[in-house]
């Protein structure tokens, strides 16, 4: 299996722009979480999703932060608009049984 | 709300010495992951802990499960310089059944010194 996969890798945008961040999760995984990383406030789960249903956002920063999973192959986060404060690694991750397993993340800048 | 304390949060050291980071968390949970993170990557699944007691050993790491003092231990053995990372803990929040929806610690800067 490829893993999680991500895109883009990097992602670098102006304030005021939407930003789309992609995943794919492993292939028969039934959860997908959404995380942010920065230096200052560590590893944040945003939200995830349960059989393609939200279970849990109440880790989203703010109405400006939408997610969706329209089917268990994608998920998307989304940020509209961008703020420099958002410049952060956003990871996905999936999970069967527990152990969750991470794409290579999408580091994200706004200038 | 569960808390997950690391400790210590930075750890330089020899190469050939022994360490061990710890873990605390806040509330009842039987289920412990520790993951690691080179720099600029993602992180890597290393153990995962079920029940009380639970030893698990990959090379020169050993983790343990203590669920009722709610204290897991990361143990570094004879640590050599690819051991350099970030260690992560990370804690199931859910009672009962599971939900998989786990609260990480704020992870443990290891460095690894000739």
């Amino acid at each position: 299996d490829a893993g999680v996969i991500q895109s883009p890798r990097h992602e670098v945008t102006e304030m005021g722009q939407e930003v789309t961040l992609r995943c794919k999760p492993i292939s028969g995984h039934d959860y997908l979480f959404w995380y942010r990383q920065t230096m200052m406030r560590g590893l944040e789960l945003l939200i995830y999703f349960n059989n393609n249903v939200p279970i849990d956002d109440s880790g989203m920063p703010e109405d400006r932060f939408s997610a969706k999973m329209p089917n268990a192959s994608f998920s998307t986060l989304k940020i509209q608009p961008s703020e420099p404060r958002d410049s952060a690694v956003y990871f996905c991750a999936s999970s069967l049984e527990g152990v969750q397993y991470f794409g290579p993340g999408t580091r994200l800048t706004v200038l | 709300e569960l808390k997950v304390e690391q400790n210590p949060l930075f750890l330089s050291m020899q190469e050939g010495k022994n360490y061990t980071i710890y873990c605390n968390y806040s509330t009842t949970s039987d289920r412990l992951y520790w993951y690691r993170q080179d720099p600029g990557k993602s992180l890597e699944s290393l153990f995962v802990l079920l029940s009380n007691g639970a030893v698990k050993q990959e090379g020169r790491l050993m983790a343990s499960l203590d669920t009722k003092a709610r204290l897991s231990t990361l143990h570094i053995t004879a640590a050599v310089h690819d051991l350099s990372a970030t260690y992560f803990c990370a804690v199931d929040n859910s009672k009962g059944g599971s939900n998989y929806k786990l609260t990480f610690g704020k992870g443990t800067l290891l460095t690894v010194n000739p």
